[in-house]
């Protein structure tokens, strides 16, 4: 079955600090795996995409990593700001067909002063 | 260039009550995506059309819920009749092809009573 999990469900840190949220997935074959930002109250919004071919990307003080073998991706906030506040979202792209994306459920991120 | 627009933003019905939420996608934007979100979840795919017709409405409860692109620009869901556990963030999002990335719309927040 095709599944993105996601850990942790929250997650709370203090402002300057960094922080890496997991993603593991059982999607295949998959084409391309994105990182989605979620602010409350809001539509998700792209931070990354990577093709399996490739290993990191970065986006500023985000930074996604994939290991395709072992399928699993992590995203790193480096320097934390009050703003980082949000849900993150691992979305596997399911390619046996039309491209279907799957979703995981999110990592609550909290930042405090 | 504009984002994804969506109507209304919040809406409160009774059970057994219909509802109709609107989406303007991108201008271009060939392939538009209705998700239901709910609270602490990931969205869940309802319904996919590229232009105006249907790509995936496999999780759509169609007893309940239709949708439609006439023109393979904006786009209509309805639920009709509403349950309790319809209660969700319904999120519309397009994109200019199916495998490019999803732009998200802020979502219609539905609370059934």
């Amino acid at each position: 079955k095709n599944q993105v999990e996601q850990s942790p469900q929250s997650l709370i840190i203090l402002e300057g600090k960094n922080c890496t949220l997991q993603c593991n997935y059982t999607v295949s074959p998959f084409s391309n795996l994105r990182w989605y930002k979620q602010d409350t109250g809001r539509g998700p919004v792209s931070l990354t995409i990577m093709t399996f071919s490739e290993n990191t990307k970065s986006n500023g003080r985000y930074t996604a990593t994939l290991d395709a073998d072992t399928k699993q991706s992590s995203l790193h906030i480096t320097a934390s700001q009050l703003s980082d506040s949000a849900s993150y979202i691992c979305v596997v792209t399911f390619s046996g067909g039309y491209n279907k994306l799957i979703f995981g459920a999110g990592t609550r991120l909290a930042v405090h002063p | 260039e504009a984002g994804v627009a969506q109507s209304p933003r919040y809406k409160i019905i009774e059970k057994r009550q219909s509802v109709a939420f609107w989406c303007n996608p991108i201008s271009g934007h060939a392939t538009l995506y209705w998700y239901q979100q709910i609270l602490g979840q990931g969205p869940k795919l309802l319904i996919q059309f590229q232009n105006n017709g249907v790509v995936d409405d496999s999780q759509l409860p169609k007893d309940r819920f239709s949708a439609e692109r006439l023109k393979g620009v904006d786009s209509t869901l309805k639920i009709q009749p509403a349950k309790l556990e319809d209660s969700a963030v319904y999120l519309c999002a397009s994109s200019r092809r199916q495998s490019e990335t999803q732009y998200f719309g802020p979502g219609t927040r539905l609370l059934v009573l």
